[in-house]
């Protein structure tokens, strides 16, 4: 059980273009989403949180214009890279969260964006 | 700021032997201690958690938490070539419903 489908698994695109990443969480319902990016040889860092129905929250310094997510429903939470960069290329992952806030989180398979 | 310090490696056993990761953390309101392993180029998995003071096994592996001393470790018995991965220390407070991952611990398992 506990199962995050992330797709596509990997992406590449031209500097100016827009990218969307869907996360889905298959075998439950996720209340809360969460976006991550991690660049080579570096931790995993949180981009922000998605809840169901609201807007979601951002970490300080990311752009929440660059980077626009919804969460339309219980099993699914988008990411759209907007007038992608180089700069832009990176691991992104979502995570959701099965049940209360103590439980773990459980992560998709992640997309490699690389951005030319 | 909340840290999450872990030796990034690598740390290197042969097989068979016993691999220990240590993971420290700076807020002491800490509440949840997760360990995941994290394959090149794939998203991490979920190895194990902890929540309460001593020790927590599953397997190979048993997940170690001392609040005092503030830090967290995993150790896995028996290790395997497979086992080589990343391991990231992810701690959440009571707070927050986010983790703050370490930058983990590279682990080399050879035959």
């Amino acid at each position: 059980g506990a199962v995050v489908s992330q797709h596509p698994s990997w992406v590449i695109c031209k500097s100016g273009t827009s990218v969307k990443i869907e996360c889905r969480s298959l075998d439950f319902q996720a209340t809360t989403m969460f976006w991550y990016r991690q660049f080579p040889k570096q931790s995993l860092m949180l981009m922000a949180t998605s809840n169901e129905g609201s807007k979601a929250t951002y970490e300080q310094g990311v752009e929440k214009d660059k980077f626009l997510i919804n969460h339309a429903s219980l099993t699914l939470s988008t990411l759209t890279v907007t007038s992608a960069h180089p700069e832009d290329s990176s691991f992104y992952i979502c995570s959701a969260r099965q049940g209360t806030i103590g439980e773990p989180l459980h992560f998709g398979n992640g997309t490699r964006l690389t951005v030319t | 700021q909340k840290e999450v310090e872990q030796n990034s490696g690598p740390l290197s056993v042969p097989e068979g032997a016993i691999a220990s990761l240590n993971c420290t953390y700076s807020d002491r309101g800490s509440q949840s201690f997760f360990w995941y392993r994290q394959y090149s180029g794939k998203s991490p998995e979920l190895i194990m958690f902890i929540y309460s003071n001593g020790d927590k096994e599953d397997g190979r592996f048993t997940a170690q938490l001392n609040k005092a001393s503030q830090y967290v470790s995993l150790l896995i018995r028996d290790s395997q070539p497979s086992d080589s991965a990343t391991y990231l220390c992810a701690v959440k407070d009571s707070g927050y419903s986010t983790l703050t991952f370490g930058k983990g611990t590279m682990l080399l398992v050879s035959p």
